[in-house]
């Protein structure tokens, strides 16, 4: 079946730091490729999308590209604040339908000063 | 504009209880899907509502259920409790179901603690 595989946490970077969270993805047909970052006691919020190969996402920074070739949708920011500290997760649509969503593990990140 | 909004925040049961969680999805969304977090599990599908019926449905047991109102409000019901059910339950909603309007908004949860 569909899943996704994310880099274990978590990732602590100092504040000005390059981010890379890998995330790849096995999928049989075209899903949709998502980002969510969770912040603490709170619910999932949409980072970035991209709905076809080599599309990029890109929101607030962060940026992800859809690679047919490699399933992979890793998250890329070149320069991290202590704001970004949080739990990001990479998901992916399953061909079930737009709502049901696959996610990866999540990563945390903690960001210092 | 509202969010969606999820109640309880927090709620404590002991086994064999069952539980009722409610969500109200943003104004004229009328899709609604919930999702279990679990530190061990992560974050799994339970199922989806569009206009009040059952479009998917996760892995879960049949304790698990829900419904959707003409209001487009959800509730979501677990019977005969189990101590792994305890869990962060997330509500979140779209307006349609098309590919096209993909962007789910997400309620900051239930945390449910099963004792």
């Amino acid at each position: 079946g569909n899943s996704v595989t994310q880099m274990e946490g978590p990732v602590t970077l100092s504040e000005e730091a390059f981010l890379t969270i890998n995330c790849t993805y096995t999928a049989t047909g075209y899903p949709s490729l998502f980002w969510y970052v969770q912040y603490p006691g709170e619910g999932l919020q949409l980072l970035l999308k991209a709905t076809k190969a080599d599309d990029k996402g890109s929101n607030k920074g962060f940026e992800a590209t859809y690679r047919k070739e490699t399933t992979s949708f890793h998250l890329e920011k070149g320069s991290v604040q202590v704001s970004d500290s949080a739990v990001y997760f990479c998901a992916l649509s399953d061909t079930g339908g737009y709502n049901k969503l696959i996610f990866g593990a999540g990563t945390r990140l903690a960001v210092h000063p | 504009k509202a969010g969606v909004t999820q109640t309880p925040r927090y709620l404590i049961k002991t086994r064999g209880q069952q539980v009722t969680l409610s969500c109200s999805p943003i104004s004229g969304h009328r899709s609604v899907s919930w999702y279990q977090q679990t530190p061990g599990q992560g974050l799994q599908f339970l199922f989806e509502y569009f206009s009040e019926t059952q479009r998917n449905k996760g892995n879960f047991p049949g304790r698990f259920s829900g419904r959707q109102f003409s209001n487009s409000r959800s509730e979501m019901n677990v019977s005969t409790l189990e101590l792994g059910d305890s869990a962060l339950y997330l509500c979140a909603s779209r307006r349609g179901r098309d590919r096209t309007n993909e962007k789910l908004f997400f309620g900051s949860g239930t945390q449910l603690s099963v004792l």
